[in-house]
């Protein structure tokens, strides 16, 4: 069965601290992919990341940055300088591959992020 | 190039009455696939639609329902509706078949029902 866990529920920073989510996932396939959303108070979510399983190369996408490490079964996410417009919840995910496509986004419950000026 | 949208944007219902939820995809997408968000939680998918079929279902009652229609938008309905049904509702659309295909989400519906 696949899960995704993220154990903080919310953070607060001060502005251009650094921050760090942390998101778990058990799975038992060995291709896998792992995804991180942005919702901001409007509700949308925002792509930000896909990685694959075979991959496990971080990213960086300029103050963005992305840990995933196998052996653990995590892919945490890095915001370097954190600023205002950060705040928003965070939700990681996960899809497996079926059939001729995936399975549906499992997510995690997200972690809600505040950054104050 | 449009996203993905959806309409309305807020609904108030009763308990049980029913409801309908529309969703256009993004150009170019064949894929649409619905999630519920109950306040302070992650989504959860209902179903999914591909070439006007469902193709995959999550954990949701029959009384949630879909379609989707010759240019790919789709409906989702809900019949007698329950005071649990009250959450934001999510259509996101791609493309199939992909391996890790990124899904587009839209603004959502926010259903509150009285």
């Amino acid at each position: 069965a696949q899960k995704v866990t993220q154990a903080q529920t919310e953070i607060s920073v001060v502005e251009k601290e650094d921050v760090t989510l942390d998101c778990v996932y058990e799975t038992r396939d060995t291709t896998y992919y792992l995804f991180w959303y942005k919702q901001p108070p409007s509700g949308e979510l925002v792509f930000l990341i896909r990685r694959n399983s075979f991959d496990e190369q971080n990213e960086i996408s300029g103050r963005y940055s992305w840990n995933f490490q196998k052996s653990t079964s995590s892919f945490n996410f890095t915001i370097t300088a954190s600023q205002v417009v950060d705040s928003a919840v965070y939700f990681c995910a996960l899809s497996e591959p079926w059939n001729s496509g995936n399975t549906p986004l499992v997510f995690g419950k997200g972690t809600r992020l505040s950054v104050i000026a | 190039d449009a996203g993905v949208t959806q309409s309305p944007t807020h609904l108030i219902k009763t308990r049980g009455q029913q409801v309908t939820l529309r969703c256009s995809p993004k150009s170019g997408h064949d894929t649409v696939s619905w999630y519920q968000q109950a306040l302070g939680q992650g989504p959860q998918f209902i179903f999914q639609y591909y070439e006007e079929e469902e193709r995959q279902r999550g954990n949701f009652p029959d009384r949630f329902s879909g379609h989707q229609f010759p240019n790919y938008s789709s409906e989702l309905n809900v019949n007698a509706l329950l005071l649990g049904d009250s959450a934001l509702y999510l259509c996101a659309s791609s493309l199939i078949p992909g391996q890790g295909y990124e899904q587009f989400f839209g603004p959502g519906t926010r259903l509150t029902v009285l």
